[in-house]
């Protein structure tokens, strides 16, 4: 069965670049998601189609895919930004989601 | 505005069943594919079945096909996930989530708070 690894964590100091990497077979042959879900609540689509952003996420949230890892990157990251971050795909009928990262910013 | 609202989770013994329930609002229900997508304490997303807009093509995570069935009701703007044989590992936070396409395959926007499922003796 396809496979989308996350690192479990990444931390960054607030006003830096986040990058959260996710990593899969010919990802980049695949569109990309990216969720943001803070503790208590429900995930948030910031990334689809590898790079474009939904309305009402801020434009610091960026994402890329190609060869085998999607990227997301979150730049002048601010506090309010921390929370896990998933990123998903599909693969034939069937969706996958990345184990998860939990994005510190300290 | 678009709302999803799950119901229906509670607390079910080992091998019994429930029926969780997704009602939609705020948008042409049977225009979009819907999800369900679950979420057990302290994990990560695990997602659990598909179905299209028309209710042709249903999918199915391996862990939970021939056990769970998704379906929906267009007229009543309304999803729903019947779980049989429940076991214990699938104890989670069940959350619908839209998707963008009718026949499915697009990206989860947006996503309900969630209904719990406790699967215990």
């Amino acid at each position: 069965s396809y496979e989308l690894t996350q690192p479990p964590s990444v931390s960054v100091s607030p006003g830096q670049t986040a990058t959260i990497t996710c990593s899969g077979d010919r990802l980049g042959d695949k569109y990309a998601s990216w969720f943001q879900q803070k503790p208590g609540q429900s995930p948030v689509l910031v990334i689809y189609q590898d790079a474009k952003r939904p309305s009402g996420i801020p434009e610091r949230f960026s994402g890329s895919n190609s060869g085998n890892t999607a990227t997301l990157t979150i730049s002048g990251t601010q506090a309010m930004d921390e929370a896990d971050y998933y990123c998903q795909a599909w693969d034939s009928s069937t969706a996958v989601f990345g184990g998860g990262t939990k994005l510190t910013v300290l | 505005e678009v709302q999803l609202l799950e119901s229906g989770g509670g607390f079910v013994q080992p091998g019994g069943s429930l029926r969780l329930s997704c009602a939609a609002s705020g948008f042409t229900f049977n225009s979009h594919a819907m999800n369900w997508v679950r979420q057990a304490p302290g994990k990560g997303l695990e997602w659990v079945s598909s179905i299209s807009g028309s209710s042709g093509s249903t999918s199915y995570a391996d862990s939970v096909r021939g056990r769970f069935t998704i379906s929906r009701d267009n007229s009543k703007n309304t999803l729903y996930l019947q779980m049989n044989n429940l076991r214990a590992e699938d104890t989670a936070l069940y959350y619908c989530a839209r998707d963008n396409f009718p026949m499915g395959k697009g990206w989860f926007d947006p996503w309900g708070q969630g209904t719990l499922v406790t699967v215990s003796s």
